[in-house]
């Protein structure tokens, strides 16, 4: 199956620092998602986005899809965004499941 | 608006014994998964269903049964608990009719302790 990398495993940001997170996958995918998991535990959808460029507020996301990676950037920080940052795809070609990357854990300190 | 709900949200077991992890989704989706989270690894699909009657095997479904009746409601089921069965599980659900429609929502988890 696909694999997903991220990169860095961990960060940490002073606030208002500006941040750029990365996901490497080895296949072509039709299913590219970004989540946030907060410090208590809750996972929340970022982003769709296979292919392209999308922005919601200080966050935004660029997938290359022929080059096989995509791009969480966030843009002057807040401890708010705090938390683990996943990465998740599926292959193109038939069902295949969606994979989930190890995540990149951020810290944002005041 | 609850979208998607687990029950229960904490739990302890002896080795051995069984439960039921209970995940309902009102957003009439078609597809329904089950995660673990382990540190260190990310989240990792047990079992999924693309439709109600529907169950396959995800990454790591060994010691886990899932049963889909009703298209809302997906069951995890724990046979026999095992301390490895240590995690926090996850429900998810999509619409699963492509584009914006793969965009998974998650429940918010249920801490399972087997010890």
């Amino acid at each position: 199956g696909i694999q997903v990398e991220q990169s860095p495993p961990d960060l940490i940001l002073q606030e208002g620092a500006n941040s750029t997170l990365r996901c490497n996958f080895s296949d072509s995918v039709n299913n590219l998602q970004w989540f946030h998991q907060n410090p208590w535990g809750q996972l929340i959808n970022l982003f769709y986005i296979p292919s392209g460029t999308k922005q919601n507020g200080r966050l935004s996301a660029t997938t290359v899809a022929t080059e096989r990676y995509s791009l969480l950037y966030i843009s002057s920080s807040q401890t708010t965004d705090s938390g683990v940052y996943f990465c998740a795809a599926r292959g193109s070609g038939g069902y295949q499941k969606v994979t989930f990357g190890i995540g990149t854990k951020l810290q944002v300190i005041p | 608006n609850a979208g998607v709900t687990q029950t229960p949200k904490f739990r302890v077991l002896k080795t051995g014994q069984s439960m039921t992890l209970l995940c309902a989704q009102d957003m009439n989706h078609e597809y329904m998964y089950w995660y673990r989270q382990d540190p260190g690894m990310g989240l990792r699909l047990i079992h999924y269903s693309v439709g109600e009657g529907t169950t396959a095997k995800g990454e790591v479904p060994d010691g886990y049964n899932v049963s889909r009746l009703k298209k809302q409601n997906f069951l995890l089921g724990l046979e026999s608990a095992a301390p490895s069965q240590t995690s926090v599980y996850f429900c998810a659900s999509s619409a699963g009719q492509g584009g914006s429609g793969n965009t998974i929502y998650f429940g918010e988890g249920s801490w399972l302790t087997v010890v």
